[in-house]
């Protein structure tokens, strides 16, 4: 079973809509829990931490749920910059590495 | 700030040849990695270093070698290139993994083909 999995979508949806990426995680001894973001041909580049109480950053809302090990990312408002892939990304706590997700594509569409 | 910065930015190579791709990162960060993404596959973990003068293999180490050279620089080699290794190849940075919510840092990656 691979540490983090995420559905790869892709998801296209209009200018102003809602939408919201799950990604699940194997490893109940996880410390550390992330959501980044890839534009085509470039570095992934950190989003936002996602925090147990949950945490929101302007559009953006990440939620944690340690019992079912799943992440979210909710993006209200959808703007045409917003289009790229969303990786989950988790941290052990006895690791020494960042395990990603294969990513969720998203476009959003004028 | 440079933050992790990766040379080449393009390769391309023969296969049996051999390359470096070198890293470096001004963030006093001890722990750095490299990794390979490939379409569908997400990244996956080459090798790491999580600090000076150790080296670790992560998912995918064949065909790889690594150097911590100092705090600052780790380096990448392909001792015999195959075409199995075209990819995009990533180096990493972070404070130490053992800290809560530390964040890893991306150079911008190195595209390289082996034909």
């Amino acid at each position: 079973r691979k540490e983090v999995e995420q559905d790869p979508g892709p998801f296209n949806v209009p200018e102003g809509a809602t939408v919201a990426f799950n990604c699940t995680y194997s490893n109940s001894a996880s410390q550390s829990f992330f959501w980044y973001r890839q534009d085509c041909r470039k570095e992934p580049k950190l989003l936002m931490s996602v925090y147990s109480s949950g945490n929101e950053d302007g559009r953006f809302t990440a939620q944690l749920n340690r019992a079912s090990q799943y992440i979210s990312l909710l993006i209200r408002d959808s703007k045409l910059s917003d289009s790229a892939t969303y990786l989950c990304v988790v941290l052990p706590y006895t690791g020494n590495q960042f395990y990603f997700g294969t990513g969720t594509s998203l476009t959003v569409i004028p | 700030n440079a933050g992790v910065t990766q040379t080449p930015k393009f390769q391309v190579l023969k296969t049996g040849q051999s390359m470096t791709l070198q890293c470096a990162q001004d963030m006093n960060h001890n722990s750095m990695y490299w990794y390979r993404q490939d379409p569908g596959m997400g990244l996956r973990l080459i090798y790491y270093s999580a600090s000076e003068g150790t080296t670790d293999k992560g998912e995918v180490p064949n065909g790889y070698n690594v150097s911590r050279l100092n705090k600052r620089e780790f380096s990448l080699r392909l001792e015999s290139a195959a075409p199995s290794q075209t990819s995009v190849y990533f180096c990493a940075s972070s404070e130490a993994t053992g800290s809560a919510n530390t964040e890893a840092f991306f150079g911008q990656g190195t595209r390289l083909t082996v034909v």
